[in-house]
Order: structure tokens, then C-alpha cells, then sequence
């Protein structure tokens, strides 16, 4: 059973710029959530994707955006980057209806210079 | 909007040591999550709890839904070096069950 990947795990960018982060989720899960942990806090939900579309959303602007595909993958993108974006970008994948037990990847750590 | 209060923020212990720690909120929450958090890794599932006055063990780990579903506590008993990490409490919003909502963290140290 392959578990959660993300790519890149590590990455620096300026003020302004745009990043995509990629995630696959694990295997047999069509439920992907991502979360922004910044230092020494809790994560904090961005949104979730089930069968392609968005199917709810935290409290982070429309510069955040995402997609899924059919294969259950997905992506952040981070427009007009701003240097409180600095954070650690976790990516989850969950049955549907068991949106509590999550399977997380390791995280891109992104820094905004 | 709802927030989970964890305490203590970190706390330093001696190997063999039991340790303990809670999850409180001003609202209800229906399911409540414990995850533990490594460095340079994302969380992982440790215990989930669905019904209020459950008690749920998992190896030497025990957590508890208080009963007025306003608090949790997470229970390690004789601990050792791999349990250190931080340990995060969780649960649904209110608003949606896709979003869960988090704690900051109870950073656990094992003094050598």
C-alpha cells in the first residue's frame, strides 16, 4: 500500500512569485485535504477535494487554489506568494465520510523570502 | 470560531515516566482526534473517539471523550525516547465534518 507523497518537500521562492505543490494520496482514497502549519502552531485547513471538485474551504484567501485529478492526486497553488505564506504544507488523503482519520504526507516546506 | 486549548504546552519527563495531557474547548465537539507529530514528518493518527465517556487504549496510549464533549486527555504510560514528538488534539467544526479543526501541540521531551 503506497502511502501519501509530496513533491518538492523543500522550497524557497520570493514575495510575488507562484508555487505548486503536487500531492498523491494513498492508495484507495479519493478524499484530499491540504493544511498550512506554520512554526510552533497546529494546522490550520485550507480545503479539500473529493471526485475533482472542492468540497469545502477554510479561511485562506482565493490566491490559495487547488485541483484534483481523476487519479485522486492533487495540487496547491499559491499565487502572489507573501512572506506569511512561509510554512510547512501538509497534504491528506481519507475515505470519504472518515474526513477525521487522516493520512498525512510529509509536507513541503515552503520559505518566502 | 472554535478553538481546542491544549495544556501543558510542553513537558519534560524521565523514561519510564507516565505522562498525561488534555484537550478543552468553550464548544462540543463530536469526534475527538489525538495525532502525534515527528519532526520532519506529518501527523499521525493515533486514537480517534466517537462517543462521549469513551475510553480507547492503543499500546500503552489511552485517551477519553469527556463526557460534556468538551474535552479529551491522552494518557502514555511508562514512556520511552520514541515517544517524543508533539501530540495534537483535533476535531470536526462545527460547520462542516471535512474541516478539522486543531490544537497547538503538547511538545513532549524525554530528559536523557
Amino acid at each position: 500500500e503506497t502511502g501519501v507523497t509530496q513533491s518538492p518537500t523543500h522550497l524557497i521562492k520570493t514575495r510575488g512569485q507562484q508555487v505548486t505543490l503536487r500531492c498523491s494520496s494513498q492508495s484507495g482514497h479519493n478524499t484530499v485535504s491540504w493544511y498550512q502549519q506554520a512554526l510552533g502552531q497546529g494546522p490550520q485547513f485550507i480545503f479539500q477535494y473529493y471526485r475533482e471538485e472542492e468540497n469545502g474551504r477554510g479561511n485562506f484567501p482565493p490566491r490559495f487554489s487547488g485541483l484534483q485529478f481523476p487519479n485522486y492526486s492533487s495540487e496547491l497553488n499559491v499565487n502572489a506568494l507573501e512572506l506569511d505564506d512561509s510554512a510547512l504544507y501538509l497534504c491528506a488523503s481519507s475515505l470519504p465520510h472518515r474526513t477525521g482519520e487522516l493520512f498525512f504526507g510529509e509536507g513541503s516546506r515552503l520559505t518566502v523570502l | 470560531g472554535q478553538q481546542l486549548n491544549q495544556s501543558p504546552q510542553s513537558m519534560f519527563i524521565q523514561e519510564g515516566e507516565d505522562v498525561s495531557m488534555n484537550c478543552t474547548s468553550s464548544s462540543i465537539f463530536n469526534t475527538w482526534l489525538w495525532y502525534k507529530q515527528e519532526p520532519g514528518e506529518g501527523p499521525v493518527l493515533l486514537i480517534a473517539l466517537y462517543k462521549a465517556g469513551e475510553l480507547t487504549s492503543n499500546g500503552r496510549l489511552t485517551a477519553q471523550f469527556g463526557i460534556t464533549r468538551k474535552d479529551s486527555f491522552l494518557n502514555i504510560s511508562a514512556s520511552i525516547p520514541s515517544d517524543v514528538g508533539i501530540y495534537f488534539c483535533a476535531g470536526p467544526g462545527m460547520d462542516s465534518n471535512y474541516q478539522l479543526i486543531w490544537g497547538a501541540g503538547t511538545k513532549l521531551i524525554i530528559k536523557p
